[in-house]
């Protein structure tokens, strides 16, 4: 089956670690995408990367890392840095961007305390 | 940073009702606009990619139209059912981003 896998679905950190969310996708797909939605509020990007070894700052970048090392992987790194870190989080895939149409992940909800 | 605009935020209609939504951004620098539905424990799921002004597209009941001159799109569901439920967004793409509107949640009674 293809498709976008994110683990884990729940995760508890402590404050002032910093935790990596994973995602994966067998579609074959260039260009990765992760997501932050908060109570209330749309999905906010956090980072895209159109290939392998590139990737670009979305809107509420600070706090946050990533890698694209391969083309199926794009890993997130939510820092001791990142002010409010608590919150959904979904990786999303597309063939390439803009006009093509993004393939979403189950998502990981993350708590900090 | 697009601001997009959905109205309205939440909507309750009855089975078989017709019901309308409507997506605002702003029309320079726009590329392409995509729709989605969000039903609660899954994953959004892509309903329509429009980039042409004046494109209208269909899926079942669901329709959706473009107008990239005045930044608005449309979408529709024709006769409404409870498996209709969900929160549908919409989203402009710029340079390889989406920038997602907060959605319209649908709620549908039998």
């Amino acid at each position: 089956d293809g498709g976008i896998t994110q683990s884990p679905k729940y995760l508890f950190r402590k404050e002032g670690q910093n935790v990596t969310l994973s995602c994966e996708q067998n579609l074959n797909h260039d260009a990765m995408y992760w997501y932050r939605q908060d109570p209330g509020q749309g999905l906010r990007l956090i980072y895209y990367s159109q290939i392998v070894n590139d990737f670009q700052k979305g809107d509420i970048a600070e706090g946050y890392s990533v890698s694209r090392e391969k083309k199926e992987s794009f890993p997130l790194t939510v820092t001791s840095a990142q002010k409010n870190p608590t919150a959904f989080y979904l990786c999303a895939s597309s063939i390439r961007t803009d006009s093509y149409e993004q393939y979403f992940g189950p998502g990981t909800r993350l708590t900090v305390t | 940073i697009l601001n997009v605009e959905q109205s309205p935020q939440s909507l309750h209609v009855q089975e078989g009702d017709s019901t309308n939504f409507t997506c605002s951004f702003p029309s320079s620098n726009f590329y392409a606009l995509h729709w989605y539905r969000w039903e609660t424990a899954k994953s959004p799921e892509a309903l329509f990619v429009m980039t042409l002004n004046g494109d209208e597209k269909k899926k079942g009941r669901i329709s959706a139209t473009l107008n990239t001159k005045e930044g608005y799109s449309y979408l529709y569901i024709k006769g409404s059912q409870p498996e209709d439920s969900a929160t549908y967004l919409c989203a402009p793409s710029n340079t390889g981003k989406l920038i997602f509107g907060q959605g319209t949640t649908l709620q549908v009674k039998p």
